[in-house]
């Protein structure tokens, strides 16, 4: 089975300072890991992804994500956080390796981040 | 690129009536995913479709929600009747899809559904 999960509904983070939304994710093989962004009133919009290769993986808009494979997670990261970020953030995840060959994602349950002038 | 192309953007009906939704996905992309979005349950993939042929349908609700892709340019999300539960944000996405591939989805704009 593959799901992600994202703990906290809501993040609250003063503006300039470092901002962290988490993930955590269950796949039985090797995941392609996600981040989108939504904005009011609009579509997903992609931000960054993991395939493999450097942990790290940096994403639009000043945004970097941390592939943990012995924790099983994916936090997205800032380190100095706007005013304009705030917004709900969706982990997704697919298992590379699934026997169905299936390509759909799976999503967490969205975290709305709120960045307080 | 346009993107994806989402239509009509929003639309209120009455119970009962029928509701079809229009996507047009990103050109070249052989991939196409149709969500649901609510306050209650979050976003759903109700079904997607790789090369026009639907792959995953177990998302969709009951057999009031039907959906179509009959060329690699169009696809349609349709409800009939349709009931007050139904109103949400429903969004098509589409990627390029290739055994072992690690495509990125990419997000209509939505179409806002109210059913009276």
């Amino acid at each position: 089975a593959q799901s992600v999960a994202q703990p906290e509904d809501q993040v609250n983070v003063a503006e300039g300072n470092p901002l962290t939304v988490k993930c955590t994710y269950s796949v039985s093989g090797n995941p392609y890991l996600f981040w989108y962004v939504q904005y009011p009133n609009r579509g997903l919009q992609f931000l960054l992804k993991y395939i493999t290769g450097d942990n790290l993986v940096k994403g639009s808009y000043g945004f970097e994500a941390e592939f943990n494979k012995s924790q099983t997670s994916f936090h997205l990261k800032k380190p100095s956080a706007l005013v304009s970020d705030s917004a709900l953030y969706f982990c997704a995840v697919r298992d590379i390796t699934s026997e169905t060959g299936a390509n759909n994602l799976f999503f967490g349950t969205g975290t709305r981040l709120t960045v307080i002038p | 690129d346009a993107g994806v192309i989402q239509s009509p953007r929003h639309e209120v009906t009455e119970m009962g009536q029928e509701v079809t939704l229009r996507c047009k996905p990103i050109s070249g992309h052989n991939s196409l995913f149709w969500y649901r979005q609510t306050m209650m349950r979050g976003l759903e993939l109700l079904i997607y479709f790789n090369n026009n042929v639907p792959i995953d349908d177990s998302g969709m609700p009951e057999d009031r929600f039907s959906a179509k892709m009959p060329n690699a340019s169009f696809s349609t999300l349709k409800i009939q009747p349709s009931e007050p539960r139904d109103s949400a944000v429903y969004f098509c996405a589409s990627s390029l899809f290739s055994q072992g591939g690690w495509e990125t989805q990419y997000f209509g704009p939505g179409t806002r559904l109210l059913v009276l």
